[in-house]
């Protein structure tokens, strides 16, 4: 059946280290958004695209994270360089194009910088 | 921009309870609240959702209101079972086509045996 998939599943890293996170988003879909998950925050939104163009990036902090979507089967989240206070669980969501959309969620990037 | 709060963080209920959790938000223009239960180990999952021209919406043992003026909703859980421990994300959006979606920081519920 159709889902989203996020690679890697798991990443432990050291400081300093650039990290890329791979979404896959359902075919058909044509809205993309990367979120961050933390339990102080819970879930934030960093960026999103619509038909692969970039919407809002504003949750973002702009001078090490980078997202992008390549071509509409991929979409990429790019730390660099990454640092201790990014260790959380990064998850990609996937909709239709429509009102109301029902966000499709990945199974979320854990990412742990040491 | 739009402002999600979500109470409480964490709820536990005896097995059979009802259960309620209760979100806020802030941006007047809203009309699209949906509700996402996310697993252990699992991305969320969209479990119920309202309009804003719906005061109530049920769909078996859960239901949503929305009360429009005060700018609040909740979501009601009735004869909780085990398999509903999980964490509860209310959202909040403009319903349109690119607008974002904005999420409450979850409620953790715990159903005691």
């Amino acid at each position: 059946d159709a889902r989203v998939t996020q690679t890697p599943r798991h990443k432990v890293t050291e400081m300093g280290q650039e990290v890329t996170m791979r979404c896959q988003p359902i075919l058909g879909h044509n809205t993309v958004f990367w979120y961050r998950q933390t339990m102080m925050q819970g879930l934030e939104l960093l960026a999103y695209f619509r038909n692969r163009a970039p919407l809002d990036d504003s949750g973002m902090p702009k001078d090490r994270f980078s997202a992008e979507m390549p071509d509409a089967t991929l979409a990429t989240l790019k730390i660099q360089p990454s640092e201790p206070r990014d260790s959380a669980v990064y998850f990609c969501a996937s909709a239709r194009d429509g009102l109301d959309r029902q966000l499709f969620f990945g199974e979320g990037s854990r990412l742990t910088v040491l | 921009g739009e402002n999600v709060e979500q109470h409480p963080s964490t709820l536990s209920v005896q097995e059979g309870d009802s259960a309620v959790i209760k979100c806020t938000y802030s941006d007047s223009a809203s009309n699209y609240f949906p509700w996402y239960k996310q697993e252990l180990g699992k991305g969320p999952q969209l479990i119920i959702d309202i309009r804003s021209n719906v005061g109530e919406k049920k769909d078996q043992r859960i239901a949503v209101t929305l009360n429009k003026t005060a700018k609040h909703f909740s979501l009601h859980i009735t004869e909780t079972q085990p398999e509903d421990s999980a964490v509860y994300f209310c959202a909040a959006s403009k319903g349109r086509r690119d607008d974002k979606i904005i999420f409450g920081k979850g409620t953790r519920l715990h159903i005691l045996p």
